[in-house]
């Protein structure tokens, strides 16, 4: 199974601030790459797919970028509505897997 | 709009089964094929398994491979997933998960969850 490890695990950051989170999969998986974000005590939604293609309705601060084994989700002008848990997934091939999360906090 | 709706979900004993249900609506449900992802107390996502559009194919995760199995009924617009042997790694909020497309391996559209909690 390809495994996906993101890092951080946990970051704090200010309104307007730019963040960046890595998503290195075990194996090159090409642009198979989707991320979540899952708000507290709310489902999983699907933010980018394709390593780098904003899914309908996604706001234009999130961009995602990479291939191969490495990949980002860059947040650019974080707002409080994005407290989240963010997950990156492989679904080059099955099982399709995920990330372990990167939860997002403001200061 | 796309309605995903789990039932089926509650407190068992360890060894036992339980069967989880997914009512679709919404779409073309025989379009697509659907999943179910799990997702423990506090913590991250883990997929369970695949049916295809048609019902013909058919994937697990390695942790319930041969203890569940995944089935859907087309005229009910119904997805279902049969556990057995049930063991407390187990508890955790299940998701009935649309794929994009027939087998694309990623998801656009997530039900509210159904709990299943295993302890004696």
């Amino acid at each position: 199974d390809i495994q996906m490890t993101q890092s951080p695990s946990s970051l704090s950051a200010s309104s307007g601030d730019r963040v960046t989170i890595t998503c290195r999969a075990s194996q090159g998986i090409g642009n198979s790459v989707a991320w979540y974000q899952q708000k507290p005590g709310q489902i999983p939604k699907l933010l980018i797919f394709g390593a780098s293609t904003l899914h309908s309705g996604v706001p234009s601060r999130f961009r995602g970028s990479g291939s191969g084994s490495e990949f980002t989700l860059t947040i650019s002008g974080l707002q409080p509505e994005d407290v989240a848990t963010y997950y990156c997934q492989n679904y080059n091939s099955a099982p399709p897997t995920f990330g372990q999360g990167t939860k997002v906090e403001i200061k | 709009q796309v309605n995903l709706v789990e039932s089926g979900g509650g407190v068992v004993q360890p060894g036992r089964s339980l069967r989880l249900s997914c009512a679709a609506s919404g779409f073309t449900f025989s379009r697509f094929g659907m999943h179910w992802v799990r997702q423990a107390p506090g913590k991250g996502l883990e997929w369970v398994a695949f049916v295809s559009y048609d019902g013909s194919n058919k994937y697990y995760g390695e942790s319930v491979e041969g203890r569940f199995t995944i089935s859907r009924d087309s005229p009910k617009n119904t997805v279902h997933l049969q556990m057995h042997n049930l063991t407390p790694d187990d508890t955790a909020t299940y998701y009935c998960v649309r794929d994009i497309a027939a087998a694309g391996f990623y998801f656009d559209h997530w039900g509210q969850g159904s709990l299943v909690f295993v302890s004696s």
